[in-house]
């Protein structure tokens, strides 16, 4: 089977970092997705690795080892708006977004 | 830009009853998804279009339809509401099969 695997819960401290894991399982690979979800609000675009190693973007960084199967999502120097929903993502073997996989999110708390 | 509406934001159903969402999109996107959001499941998708006068069923199409008359709007029908159709439900547009997905606001459905 496909599946995606994050940890539920996390939390952390303002002003810390936090890295959060996403490991997967798919039949083909062609792209990993990070998406930040606020509570009751929509999913948004963070980041996307095709190639093996790290893209950083701010004070966020998404790292992939393909032959891992693995991922993280580094959040340096955590704001309180960053607690949110953390959703991974992954683009089968089609290699269209009508097959991707979605874990079912990390939801992380962010502490003063 | 706007980027994708959804309408309406909050709906509460009789079982049996019908009703639409629709899904409009104003970054002339070709692809535009129908997702549900479920605790403990994740996102899945219910249909998509790969353009104007296309649909095509997802992962979980039973009980729903949909119909892309306009490249820049997606409705999503439910022809006869079931309980089981309680869900959130997220509309997205993408550029190409390939690129990121943007999302809508959701639309939180309870049917009774």
């Amino acid at each position: 089977g496909q599946n995606i695997d994050q940890p539920t819960e996390m939390t952390a401290t303002e002003g810390a970092i936090v890295q959060i894991n996403c490991t997967y399982q798919t039949s083909g690979f062609n792209g990993l997705f990070w998406y930040q979800q606020h509570a009751g609000e929509a999913p948004t675009f963070l980041s996307y690795n095709v190639l093996d190693g790290l893209e950083e973007k701010g004070r966020f960084s998404s790292f992939l080892s393909r032959s891992k199967g693995y991922s993280y999502l580094l959040l340096k120097e955590l704001q309180m708006k960053d607690s949110a929903s953390y959703l991974c993502a992954v683009r089968g073997d089609a290699g269209n977004n009508r097959k991707l996989i979605w874990g079912l999110g990390t939801s992380l708390a962010v502490n003063p | 830009n706007a980027g994708v509406t959804q309408t309406p934001k909050f709906r509460v159903l009789k079982t049996g009853q019908s009703m639409t969402l629709l899904c409009a999109q104003d970054m002339n996107h070709e692809y535009m998804y129908w997702y549900r959001q479920d605790p403990g499941m994740g996102l899945r998708l219910i249909h998509y279009s790969v353009g104007e006068g296309t649909t095509a069923k997802g992962e979980v199409p039973d009980g729903y339809n949909v119909s892309r008359l306009k490249k820049q709007n997606f409705l999503l029908g439910l022809e006869s509401a079931a309980p089981s159709q309680t869900s959130v439900y997220f509309c997205a547009s993408s550029a190409s099969t390939n690129e990121k997905l943007f999302f809508g606001s959701g639309t939180q459905l309870s049917v009774l």
